[in-house]
Parts: structure tokens; sequence; C-alpha cells
């Protein structure tokens, strides 16, 4: 079967400008989270999403924000970027709780 | 704060030898606990997972050990390849957290021939 989808791999954008990026779970799969890892940081929950609605948020600002579509597909975007965001974004799908699968992620530069 | 700490960074060992792996957690609400194991540039894979209400988990050359009393889990890799060579984090979570993974900063394993 078709494991969770991250759409782009890898994106360079500049401070300031925002970014959205696209997660396709597992089919069948209705809880969606994300996840920031950074080399100073280790991984770091977001937020997740289940049945369209955000169920949990990590601590992160509020220029992070994130959406679950009917389809369960997740969208995140991150408002006026900073070099700070420069990270790993990973997107998880899983049918309840604990069992997650995890997406290649989305490696994104801020320039 | 770090929830759940990998307090050793990197491990080398050798081939068909044991590998352990360590973590300890500071949240006693924790009820669920779970290993990946993560190449770079791609997303962490589910290596083995393990319910507070049990103490022992295996799963062919994989097996998690808890410790609930110590807040410990580890986990051993009998016997190591090569191909286990890898970043291995621990992760816990339970309704608490919101089911949220919270994870160590990883164990970078290095299996040599």
């Amino acid at each position: 079967k078709a494991g969770v989808t991250q759409t782009p791999r890898y994106l360079i954008k500049t401070r300031g400008q925002q970014v959205t990026l696209s997660c396709s779970p597992i089919s069948g799969h209705r809880s969606v989270s994300w996840y920031q890892q950074t080399p100073g940081q280790g991984l770091q929950f977001l937020f997740e999403y289940f049945s369209e609605t955000q169920r949990n948020k990590g601590n992160f600002p509020g220029r992070f924000s994130g959406r679950q579509f009917s389809n369960s597909r997740s969208e995140m975007n991150v408002s006026t970027l900073e070099l700070g965001d420069s990270a790993l974004y990973l997107c998880a799908s899983g049918r309840e709780s604990y069992g997650y699968t995890f997406g290649s992620g989305t490696r994104l530069t801020v320039v | 704060d770090q929830q759940v700490k990998q307090n050793s960074p990197s491990l080398s060992v050798q081939e068909g030898r044991i590998s352990i792996l360590n973590c300890d957690y500071t949240n006693s609400m924790f009820d669920y606990f779970l290993w990946y194991k993560k190449y770079p540039a791609e997303g962490p894979t589910f290596l083995i997972s393990i319910s507070s209400i049990k103490d022992k988990n295996e799963d062919g050359r994989f097996t998690v050990f808890l410790n609930k009393s110590a807040k410990h889990l580890s986990l051993h890799i009998v016997p190591s390849q090569p191909g286990d060579s890898a970043v291995y984090f621990c992760a816990a979570t339970g309704s608490n957290s919101g089911y949220a993974l919270n994870f160590g900063k990883g164990t970078s394993l290095l299996v040599t021939p």
C-alpha cells in the first residue's frame, strides 16, 4: 500500500516569505501529525489533526499553522519565514493513536 | 524541557554482537513507548513499541525492555548487522500528552564488519 507522501521534498525560501507543505496520509488513516527536525532541537511536535480538527498543538509560534481536509490530506503553513525555520518537516499518519507512520519529509531551507 | 533523553549520542558495535540503546524519560504519565530508526534525508521508520503494562516486547532481532520504576527503556539488537547502522530515536507518548510523540535526540549506531 502507498505510504505517507509529502510534497515537495525540497524547498528554498527567502526570509519573510511564507510556505505551504503538503502531506497525503496512508489510505484510511484519519490522524495526521507534523514534526520539525533540526540538529539542535531534534524532533519536535508541531500539531496533530484528526477528522479535520486540530486535536493537539506543540509549543510553536502562531506563524506555524495547519489544516486537514475531508480526505485526510493535510497542509502546513509557515508565515514570515525566519532563518531558524530551516529544518526537515515530517508528517506522520495513523489510524487512531500511537501507531504513526512517517513520510520522507520536506527539507526547507530559508535564506 | 526534554522529557525523553538518550544520553549516548553515538554507539559503535561489531557485527554479530549485541547493540544496546538506552532511553530515559521523566514524565510518569507516558504509557506507550516506541523506537524508530532513521536514515539521513528520510523519515523515521517504526521499529518496535511497548505498552506500559508490559516490561518486554520482542520482534525478531529487536527486543525492547521497559523498567517503569526507573523510567528507563532499552532497545537490544541481536545480532547486530551493518545494515542496522542508522540513528535510533526513542519516543514516548500518552493520553496526557495528547498522543503526541515526545522524542529523544537520537543515538547514532554504527555496526562495523
